[in-house]
């Protein structure tokens, strides 16, 4: 089974700083997705970035992008020029490829509270 | 744009209730899910759906169960609350890679 592990309950940035969260992951496929989803205060669940692990190329959305080590089985986000709307609980997420396995279904981290400083 | 709602975003039920959770998706997604969401565990699936009728149990089945009748309606049940169900849940549902999450409902079970 898959396990996602987000090792910082807590970060918090100055507003415009760059902050970095961390994700490690365990699996023994070797193909699969990788997602960063972001929870405000409404609670209202938001896909921030996408990768996926057959592409070498780290994705980036805007001010949001994500260091992929798949190798070290690992997958931070980092976020430029933060603003108070990034304020928000950080969740990476794992997908497999196969769908006869675990078919859609994600598995996720603990999270991670982000808090930006004006 | 895709819309999931669920039936309430707070609930407060009572030991030994059974308790409905709906989730309706506007979106004709094949596949939907329930996650419940605690401090320091984020979210565990509970049970998915990858057509209308068809379940399977997620991570944390025990002391749920789910009904889909209809594609867009995907139904938690909890068929005698305990206090340990308190929690957030979250209705989610996706067509191939992204998941789209309804506003989640805060349950408490006293």
């Amino acid at each position: 089974a898959q396990t996602v592990t987000q090792s910082q309950p807590e970060m918090s940035v100055q507003e415009a700083e760059t902050v970095t969260l961390s994700c490690t992951y365990d699996t023994s496929e070797s193909d699969y997705y990788l997602f960063w989803y972001k929870q405000p205060p409404s609670r209202q669940m938001i896909l921030v970035i996408r990768q996926e692990a057959y592409k070498q190329q780290n994705a980036t959305e805007n001010r949001f992008s994500v260091n992929f080590q798949k190798a070290a089985k690992s997958f931070s986000l980092k976020i430029s020029d933060s603003q108070l709307g990034d304020a928000a609980m950080y969740f990476c997420a794992y997908r497999s490829a196969r769908w006869e396995t675990s078919g859609s279904r994600l598995t996720f981290g603990e999270g991670t509270q982000l808090t930006v400083n004006p | 744009d895709v819309k999931v709602t669920q039936s309430s975003r707070y609930l407060v039920k009572r030991t030994g209730e059974k308790v409905f959770l709906e989730c309706v998706q506007d979106m004709d997604h094949e596949n939907m899910f329930w996650y419940r969401q605690d401090p320091g565990l984020g979210l565990r699936l509970i049970y998915f759906s990858y057509d209308v009728k068809m379940k399977e149990k997620g991570d944390i089945p025990e002391g749920y169960s789910v009904s889909r009748e209809k594609k867009e309606r995907f139904s938690l049940i909890l068929e005698s609350a305990s206090t340990n169900q308190t929690s957030m849940y979250l209705c989610a549902s996706s067509l191939w890679l992204e998941q789209f999450f309804g506003p989640g409902t805060r349950l408490t079970v006293l």
